[in-house]
């Protein structure tokens, strides 16, 4: 089943204790991007990749950081995280980054840094 | 900068009838405009989606039309059911910045839609 796999799907944690967010897509897409999304914001982008090794920043990367060194996977890293990175994540991929097709998502991952 | 607006913000209808969602945007270069449908405690799943060289599109209860003229698009629900209650969001393909070879999606800020028994 073509999916795209987050974990872990709850996170409760305090300040400035770095954690991850492991994301991992079958379909074999180049592209994947992370989303936070807040009541009332909508989804903000955090970083995208357009294929292995290559990443940049969305809308909102203060605080996060990716890697992207294999095609399926494309963890966030939160080095040292804070309150107002409190948010219900997403991953997501697409065959290709141009912006013209389907994206995939996750279930979500929901954070709360106390 | 560039966005897509999105309205209502909530809606709720009567099983049976139809629902409306709109959506304007910014960038006159957009190619590309998705709905997605998100339940509660799931990520968005994508319902329907249009390419600028369309002007509607139609699948079972669920269609799309699009006007580049007036960059707006809207998601047309007919013969609503409860199980159509959820988190819709529009997204538009938009240049990442004015002038920018590279497209991302831009999503609206989604509208809650219930359907009444």
């Amino acid at each position: 089943e073509a999916q795209v796999t987050q974990n872990p799907r709850y996170l409760i944690t305090v300040t400035g204790k770095k954690l991850t967010v492991t994301c991992s897509q079958n379909m074999n897409h180049e592209y994947m991007s992370w989303y936070r999304q807040d009541p009332g914001l909508g989804l903000r982008q955090i970083y995208y990749s357009m294929n292995v090794e290559v990443t940049d920043k969305g809308d909102v990367p203060e605080g996060y950081k990716v890697s992207r060194k294999e095609k399926r996977n494309f963890p966030l890293i939160l080095e040292s995280p804070s309150p107002n990175q409190t948010s219900l994540y997403f991953c997501a991929s697409s065959l290709s980054g141009e912006g013209n097709q389907p994206q995939h998502f996750g279930d979500g991952t929901r954070l709360s840094i106390l | 900068g560039e966005n897509v607006e999105q309205h209502p913000s909530t809606l709720s209808v009567q099983e049976g009838d139809s629902a409306v969602i709109k959506c304007t945007y910014s960038d006159s270069a957009s190619n590309y405009f998705p709905w997605y449908k998100q339940e509660l405690g799931k990520g968005p799943q994508l319902i329907i989606d249009i390419r600028s060289n369309v002007g509607e599109k139609k699948d079972q209860r669920i269609a799309v039309t699009l006007n580049k003229t007036a960059k707006h698009f809207s998601l047309h629900i007919t013969e609503t059911q409860p199980e159509d209650s959820a988190v819709y969001f529009c997204a538009a393909s938009m240049r990442r910045y004015s002038g920018a070879g590279s497209y991302q999606l831009t999503f609206g800020k989604g509208t809650k839609l219930s359907v009444i028994p």
